[in-house]
């Protein structure tokens, strides 16, 4: 019931296309749901998060889209760079208790130019 | 303003030997949270920890592992007699305070375990 499903495990696409990332969850509680980027080397750095009381949530190309009857939520990178190309990892937390978070098992993303 | 700080960056330990790994969270931040990251998988939960407490250490092994967070100093994560099967990149993250509305967890760069 903690799982995070992240799907594609990797995804290839072209420059100035949309990367589309998803991710499900099964325990209800969770109320709080990031996205991280990480390059090779780096620690995970947060890109855009979002809580169940909003559908949609948008930071310059970035989209995140929630669907809590589905248990759903997905990332829509728009007019994808090369500079994009990292590993993307989906989170889910509970703002009750010790707030730690629940990876995915991440994308590799890569961006054609 | 420095962001979280990890050392050593790499650490190589032969097998029995004790790995000891630092993390010295952001500024003003009382929370820290370590994770362990496999090869090609996502971060998963060790331990939680506030100023000279452990919160939650459900996602630590029973044996081995150890965690602190002194009232002065760095975070340490203790792994004692490592095996292979421990070399992994471990994650610091601190976190400012617990209320809703700012649950961000800002990550270290990481220290990469390497067991010979």
């Amino acid at each position: 019931q903690q799982q995070v499903k992240q799907s594609p495990q990797s995804l290839i696409v072209q420059k100035g296309g949309i990367s589309i990332i998803n991710c499900a969850y099964e325990n209800t509680a969770f109320d709080y749901f990031p996205w991280y980027q990480q390059f090779p080397g780096k620690g995970p750095a947060l890109l855009i998060a979002i809580r169940p009381d909003v559908s949609e949530k948008k930071e310059g190309r970035f989209t995140i889209s929630f669907n809590k009857s589905a248990k759903q939520f997905s990332l829509h990178i728009m007019d994808s760079q090369p500079g994009d190309s990292a590993t993307y990892f989906c989170a889910a937390s509970n703002d009750q208790g010790a707030q730690k978070l629940v990876f995915g098992q991440g994308t590799r993303l890569t961006i054609n130019p | 303003n420095a962001g979280v700080m990890q050392n050593p960056r790499h650490l190589v330990r032969r097998r029995g030997q004790e790995a000891r790994l630092r993390c010295s969270p952001m500024k003003g931040h009382s929370h820290v949270y370590w994770y362990r990251q496999l090869p090609e998988e996502g971060l998963k939960f060790m331990v939680y920890l506030q100023k000279e407490n452990i919160i939650d250490e459900s996602g630590m092994p029973k044996e081995r592992f150890s965690a602190e967070f002194p009232k002065e100093g760095p975070s340490i994560l203790r792994i004692q007699q490592v095996v292979r099967g421990d070399s992994a990149a471990y994650f610091c993250a601190s976190s400012p305070y617990r209320v809703r509305g700012d649950n961000e967890q800002f990550f270290g760069p990481g220290t990469r375990l390497t067991v010979l």
